[in-house]
């Protein structure tokens, strides 16, 4: 069964520390995304990524930068938490870059207090 | 005005219900998905589509890309059917562009 998996359901973090929401598939798959989702807006994208060590910015960069040392993991990183980043974040990978299925993690709640 | 609307927002239906839930879109896609959101947070892929009509179960999605619609149709509703339906659409590269999302309750 494909995995796409993520390290935290719940996570409380503080203002102002650095987050590490980390994301690892088991597919093989080359693409891979951050998502946030929030009620009202839906699903928006944050990062993605073509391959190891690309990066590209997806709607909602600011704030993030992403890591994909691993074709297998991507990282989404928060270097300065704040509460306007509480909010459900989901990964999801692809296998080729369009008309393919993708396949979700769990989500990560995430609550900046 | 959103890329995606998704309507109903809401949809309550007794078991045993058809139910009809409708996707418009306003950029050219690749291909169109509807995913299903469980309370707790994690989504399952339903269906891609590219054009047509795809059934899986008591599910059916149908794409119209003249008229830039999709429906996702269900047939003899179950309460287990409860979630949150999202409507997606593929521009480039696999990127997607999401609907709200439509909360279904199916009551016994």
């Amino acid at each position: 069964d494909v995995k796409v998996t993520q390290s935290s359901r719940y996570l409380v973090k503080r203002t102002g520390e650095k987050v590490f929401l980390e994301c690892v598939q088991d597919m093989d798959h080359e693409n891979m995304f951050w998502y946030r989702q929030d009620p009202g807006l839906g699903l928006r994208l944050i990062y993605f990524s073509y391959d190891v060590k690309m990066k590209e910015k997806g709607d909602i960069p600011e704030g993030y930068s992403v890591s994909r040392e691993k074709k297998e993991r991507f990282s989404l990183i928060l270097e300065s938490a704040s509460t306007n980043q509480t909010s459900m974040y989901l990964c999801a990978s692809t296998r080729d870059r369009g008309g393919t299925e993708a396949f979700f993690g769990q989500g990560t709640r995430l609550t900046v207090v | 005005k959103n890329e995606v609307e998704q309507s109903p927002q809401n949809l309550t239906a007794q078991e045993g219900e058809f139910i009809t839930i409708n996707c418009s879109y306003s950029v050219g896609i690749s291909a169109l998905h509807w995913l299903q959101q469980h309370p707790g947070g994690g989504i399952v892929s339903l269906f891609m589509l590219s054009s047509g009509k795809k059934k899986h179960g008591r599910l059916i999605a149908t794409i119209n890309i003249q008229e830039k619609h999709s429906s996702l149709h269900i047939t003899a509703s179950h309460p287990r059917d409860s979630a949150v339906y999202i409507c997606a659409v593929e521009t480039s590269g696999s990127r997607l562009t999401f609907g709200e999302g439509t909360q279904l309750t199916v009551n016994p």
